[in-house]
């Protein structure tokens, strides 16, 4: 089966960095997706990885460990609409398998 | 201009009837999928066109049948509406091939049986 993990909730504090971790167990990997989903609303893309490395995208960056099944999305200079739900989903033969979301807070 | 819509936006229904939602998508992608989210914010891919082409089903009930008209439409019809149907179905598009597939998700509709 395809097993994706992810934390289920995290709090940080506004201006600081926050590290969302996503392991993931699937059968095959054509790359990992993070989407930022506010509360309500529909997932955006944010950023893809599909080789190994750190992916920097201005305030936000994805990393990916192929053979580690482990990526992380890491958020800089937090600001309080960073207050989200942030899913990681891999894609693997014309499926994206999304792991349950890690619900962000940001307090002031 | 919305690049992924959906209608209607909230659908509240008695258990055993059959509706339909339907979705639209103008960034002139191939492919469209439905997604059920449910409580606990799991989104879990429940079908997948290519070119007006069934290329994903999952373990779906026989209830939900999607139809494609053509490439920029995929409506999902519901029969028999159940407890368990309540959640919210987002519609994604993505253009295949290329190896980023980026979906672009429509706003979702959330279904309330009742």
């Amino acid at each position: 089966g395809q097993n994706i993990d992810q934390p289920t909730e995290m709090t940080a504090t506004e201006g600081a960095i926050v590290q969302i971790n996503c392991t993931y167990q699937t059968s095959g990997f054509n790359g990992l997706f993070w989407y930022q989903q506010h509360a309500g609303e529909a997932p955006t893309f944010l950023s893809y990885n599909v080789l190994d490395g750190l992916e920097e995208k201005g305030r936000f960056s994805s990393f990916l460990s192929r053979s580690k099944g482990y990526s992380y999305l890491l958020l800089k200079e937090l600001q309080m609409k960073d207050s989200a739900s942030y899913l990681c989903a891999v894609y693997n033969f014309n499926k994206f398998y999304f792991g349950s979301g890690t619900k962000l807070n940001v307090k002031p | 201009d919305t690049a992924v819509s959906q209608t209607p936006k909230y659908l509240v229904t008695q258990m055993g009837n059959d509706k339909s939602i339907k979705c639209e998508q103008n960034l002139g992608h191939d492919t469209m999928y439905w997604y059920k989210q449910d409580s606990k914010k799991f989104l879990k891919i429940m079908f997948s066109y290519n070119n007006k082409e069934l290329i994903i089903n999952e373990t779906v009930p026989n209830r939900f049948s999607p139809k494609s008209p053509d490439k920029a439409h995929l409506n999902l019809h519901i029969n028999s509406l159940e407890l368990g149907d309540s959640a919210v179905y987002f519609c994604a598009s993505s253009q295949a091939g290329g190896g980023q597939e980026t979906q672009y998700f429509g706003p979702g509709t959330r279904l309330l049986v009742l």
